[in-house]
Formats: structure tokens, sequence, C-alpha cells
């Protein structure tokens, strides 16, 4: 299998722009979920989806972020308007009937000027 | 909500053992997870305890208490691409919290 997939891995954009950040999880996977890392607060889960559905949301930061999971291959998650301290790593993981054995993908480095 | 706390920096010796702690306090705990990252890439998984005692892994061991909230990576025989951040993490329900990570870094 080619593990999660994410695009772009780099993104450098200027404050006010969106930001579309994609991942395709593993095949038959039926877990998703969207993590940010920063130097200051660590890993945090950012939101989860279950066969498609957004089961908890609570970790997204702000009306500005929104996650989707149109199908069970491919999920988005849109930041509009970005902003400095947006700045981070962004991780997708998916998982085969719940969070046992997180599969995370490379990440995309995201830098807001 | 949920207080994870372990070392940020250990140092070791190639061939050495080192024991990476973590403690943490959480009004629900459904187990806990190590994780490696080496810098710049993704956090891959080591392992996964949810009762108490030791589950080993190879070079690799994870201790659970429960009871006392705390939890242990052990590294033996440890060789230099084992340089990397160990991240322990919390699951409560579906949700993952992690640490701040431990770097540990291997010295010839």
């Amino acid at each position: 299998d080619a593990g999660v997939i994410q695009s772009p891995r780099h993104e450098v954009t200027e404050m006010g722009q969106e930001v579309t950040l994609r991942c395709k999880p593993i095949s038959g996977h039926d877990y998703l979920f969207w993590y940010r890392q920063t130097m200051m607060r660590g890993l945090e889960l950012l939101i989860y989806f279950n066969n498609n559905v957004p089961i908890d949301d609570s970790g997204m930061p702000e009306d500005r972020f929104s996650a989707k999971m149109p199908n069970a291959s491919f999920s988005t998650l849109k930041i509009q308007p970005s902003e400095p301290r947006d700045s981070a790593v962004y991780f997708c993981a998916s998982s085969l009937g719940g969070p046992d054995t997180q599969y995370f993908g490379p990440g995309t480095r995201l830098t807001v000027l | 909500g949920q207080n994870i706390d372990q070392p940020t920096e250990m140092t070791a010796t190639e061939g050495a053992i080192v024991q990476i702690n973590c403690t943490y306090q959480t009004s629900g705990f459904n187990g806990l997870f190590w994780y490696q990252q080496h810098a710049g890439e993704a956090p891959t998984f080591l392992s996964y305890n949810v009762l108490d005692g030791l589950e080993e892994k190879g070079r690799f061991s994870s201790f659970l208490s429960r009871s006392k909230g705390y939890s242990y990576l052990l590294l033996k025989e440890l060789q230099m691409k084992d340089s990397a951040s160990y991240l322990c993490a919390v699951r409560r329900g579906y949700k993952l919290s992690f640490g701040a990570g431990t770097t540990v870094t291997v010295r010839a």
C-alpha cells in the first residue's frame, strides 16, 4: 500500500489567503484524523472522521478552519483566511476500526507570512 | 482534561539502555501509546498498552501502571538510528492527547 498521502508537502502563503490541505487515507481505513504540530503546542488533534462523517471537531481552533471528507479516499482541511499563527506541520492519519494503530502521512509544512 | 508529562531531553551512549517516563492525569483513560518521530518526519507507532504490565517488542518495551498514571518506554541496545523524539499519548475514547515528546540523542 502507498500509505497515507498528503499534498502539498510544503505550502507558503500570505496572511489572508485561503489554504487547502489534502489527504488520501490508506484504502479500507474507516477513521481519519487531522493533527497540527508546533513547537509551542506539540501534536494536537483537530478533528476526526469515521466512515466519512465528522465525529469530533472540538480541536478545531476557530471558525477559520473547516474539514470535509466527501468520500472514503479523500479529505481536505481548509483555512480561510490564514494567519501567521497557523504556521505548523499538519498531519493526516488513518486507521481501521479505531485509533489503535494510526498511520500518519508525511505532513504538510505550512508557512503563513 | 489531560495533563501529560515526559522529560524534554535524554542522552545516552550507543549500546546502552534508556528509559523514558511518562506520567498522566486524565478524567478518562482507554490506553497509552508510544510513537517515535524522527526530525522532519511523521510519527510512527511503537506500542499500545491497555492493561497494566510490560509489553516487549524486540529492543523496545513499554510498561503501564494505570493506578499510578505512569508509563515508560525502554529502549535497549541503543543504536544511532534511535535518535529521535518519543511521544507518549493517552487515549480517551477515540481521541489521542500527546505529550510534548522526549528528544533522545544517541552518542557513539
